[in-house]
């Protein structure tokens, strides 16, 4: 089992929809969750910290359900410029740290 | 952007060759690490050096070497190299180590191994 999955999409949807993305994690070592955003041959760049409480920024929230370890981002009103690849990132703990990125899943937002 | 900067962008190299990546961050950060992205694959974990001392080496093969002279530079030396070591090689900083702190990448250095 991989340790963070993603579904890889794409998700093709038009402008104004509201969107979706899930990710899981397999290690109960995970200690923090990050979304990040990579543009088509560009580099990742962080999107939105995760955290337990849930936090929005703007069009995006982000979900974290330890008890069943996944984290999601919900994207409403999407705009022609979210197109891009969407990846989580989970930390682990386990004596030191280590970043372990999903595969990312890629959405097209169409006029 | 000029944070975290990477030389070269593009490399073609044989598999007899030795070449080296450069990176550089200019964001005064403390920790520096190296990716590798493939096709259709997750970034793999490489490399992580924390105030120039490495505490991560992900089972990465002895033909990438890495080295950090001080906590603004990073090398990833190449030797001997194989066809599938073709990939996009991320450098990026972040202020530490550890796991609250936002990675800044730089730009990437897309390596052909021929």
């Amino acid at each position: 089992r991989k340790e963070v999955e993603q579904d890889p999409g794409p998700f093709n949807v038009p402008e104004g929809a509201t969107v979706a993305f899930n990710c899981t994690y397999s290690n109960s070592a995970s200690q923090s969750f990050f979304w990040y955003r990579q543009d088509c041959r560009k580099e990742p760049k962080l999107l939105m910290s995760v955290y337990s409480s849930g936090n929005e920024d703007g069009r995006f929230t982000a979900q974290l359900n330890r008890a069943s370890q996944y984290i999601s981002l919900l994207i409403r009103d999407s705009k022609l410029s979210d197109s891009a690849t969407y990846l989580c990132v989970v930390v682990l703990n386990t004596g030191g740290f280590k970043t372990i990125f999903g595969a990312g899943t890629r959405l097209f937002v169409k006029a | 952007e000029t944070g975290v900067t990477q030389t070269p962008r593009h490399l073609v190299m044989g598999m007899t060759n030795k070449k080296s990546l450069k990176c550089e961050q200019h964001l005064g950060h403390n920790a520096m690490y190296w990716y590798k992205q493939s096709a259709k694959k997750p970034l793999e974990l490489m490399f992580v050096y924390n105030f120039k001392e490495q505490t991560e080496n992900n089972s990465v093969p002895s033909r990438f070497s890495p080295e950090c002279p001080n906590s603004s530079h990073l090398f990833l030396h190449l030797h001997t190299l194989q066809p599938e070591d073709s990939a996009l090689y991320l450098c990026a900083s972040s202020q530490h180590s550890g796991s609250d702190y936002e990675q800044y990448f730089g730009p990437g250095t897309r390596l052909t191994v021929t």
